[in-house]
């Protein structure tokens, strides 16, 4: 099965400034990769997503980039604002399969 | 449109005891799975169905743990008895396509 990697688990900012968190995964088939945001208590929202059939995604202050030869991707926040304080969560899947990451715990600090 | 319903959203019961946890999908989404969220971890996929038929349940931990969607609308997790490590955050999500999907705001369980 697939196994997805995720890093950094905690990763502290100071506001303004970019951050990145990346993920690995094992299997090759795999073609969709998203992300989602977990606020305290709330459930996984998806902020982003990226098909194997595509490099990069840009969507406002957040981008995704995917390298499909060496299996990873990462998550690019930039100008981060405290409000992106959260948890963040990669995830692969091949078709039948989803399997996340787990999880990076961002901070912004004002 | 509404989101993704689950009920109930706390509950607290005592090892060896049954809890069944309720999912209501987005209209119209064919595709419907159940995670496991333990406390500062990912989720886990427990089960995935397709309308009415299990895509796959390999990470269901069946000799406790059962899920059904009779009519491909509505879904229930059961678990039955329940131990300790079960206490997590039950997770309901729905998707149109098989990739994007909208989750629920989930069934947090404690057991004592």
């Amino acid at each position: 099965g697939e196994n997805v990697e995720q890093h950094p688990s905690t990763l502290s900012v100071q506001e303004g400034d970019s951050a990145v968190i990346k993920c690995t995964y094992s299997d090759s088939a795999s073609n969709y990769f998203p992300w989602y945001k977990q606020e305290l208590g709330k459930r996984p929202q998806l902020i982003i997503d990226i098909r194997s059939n595509v490099g990069e995604k840009k969507d406002q202050r957040i981008a995704v980039t995917l390298n499909k030869t060496a299996k990873h991707f990462s998550l690019h926040i930039t100008e981060t604002q405290p409000e992106d304080s959260a948890v963040y969560f990669c995830a692969a899947t091949g078709g039948n399969q989803f399997y996340f990451g787990t999880g990076t715990s961002l901070t912004v600090i004002p | 449109e509404a989101g993704v319903a689950q009920s109930p959203r706390y509950k607290i019961i005592e090892k060896r005891q049954s809890v069944a946890f309720w999912c209501n999908p987005i209209s119209g989404h064919a595709t419907l799975y159940w995670y496991q969220q333990i406390l500062g971890q990912g989720p886990k996929l427990l089960i995935q169905f397709q309308n009415n038929g299990v895509v796959d349940d390999s990470q269901l931990p069946k000799d406790r743990f059962s899920a059904e969607r009779l009519k491909g609308v509505d879904s229930t997790l059961k678990i039955q008895p329940a131990k300790l490590e079960d206490s997590a955050v039950y997770l309901c999500a729905s998707s149109p396509d098989g990739n994007e999907q909208f989750f629920g705001p989930g069934t947090r369980l404690t057991v004592l």
